[in-house]
């Protein structure tokens, strides 16, 4: 129930793509939903994030579509570009006053081709 | 802010060793988290600290792992003994109340 489930493990787009990586989750108690984005040799870094009264939001090109019906959601990345090839995690977290839990997705390694 | 501090970068140790993981929280983080990075498993969380409580320890592998806090800005995370197996990155990540969660660059841990 505390999982959450990341596809696919890699992911190879040619410039200019979209990349669509999905996830799902079990728990209903989960209430925010981040995606971070990881570089190589770098810790993972807060991309954008989506709570579950909203069904989608957009930042540049980054769109977090939300299904609360079918307990899932999805990154997408619009014309993607070499500089966005890293390692992308969905998470979900329970958030209550004084305490948190972060549970990640195994990871989505992206390559965007020149 | 310098962000959240890990040391050391980088560990090779001998199986049975005792390894000790370091990690400075960003100044005015109350949450504090444990996570454990490999190729097969991802990112796992193992233990949080909440105002330097543990909160939620059950991540934790076995009785060869503990973690501390001792104080807002400082927590440790020991192994010992450590064994092949606990090769990867451990990442500590902090965040306020209703805020982002910063994660460090990570330890990465070799044990030969």
């Amino acid at each position: 129930q505390q999982q959450v489930k990341q596809s696919p493990q890699s992911l190879i787009v040619q410039k200019g793509g979209i990349s669509i990586i999905n996830c799902a989750y079990e728990n209903t108690a989960f209430d925010y939903f981040p995606w971070y984005q990881q570089f190589p040799g770098k810790g993972p870094a807060l991309l954008i994030a989506i709570r579950p009264d909203v069904s989608e939001k957009k930042e540049g090109r980054f769109t977090i579509s939300f299904n609360k019906s079918a307990k899932q959601f999805s990154l997408h990345i619009m014309d993607s570009q070499p500089g966005d090839s890293a390692t992308y995690f969905c998470a979900a977290s329970i958030g209550t006053s004084g305490t948190y839990k972060y549970i990640f997705g195994t990871g989505t390694r992206l390559k965007v081709l020149a | 802010d310098a962000g959240v501090i890990q040391s050391p970068r980088h560990e090779v140790t001998e199986m049975g060793q005792e390894v000790t993981l370091r990690c400075k929280p960003i100044s005015g983080h109350n949450s504090l988290f444990w996570y454990r990075q490999t190729m097969m498993r991802g990112l796992e969380l193992l233990i949080y600290f909440n105002n330097n409580v543990p909160i939620d320890d059950s991540g934790m592998p076995e009785d060869r792992f503990s973690a501390k806090m001792p104080n807002a800005s400082f927590s440790t995370l020991k192994i010992q003994p450590s064994e092949p197996r606990d090769s990867a990155v451990y990442f500590c990540a902090s965040k306020t109340e209703g805020g982002e969660l910063f994660f460090g660059e990570g330890s990465r841990l070799t044990v030969l």
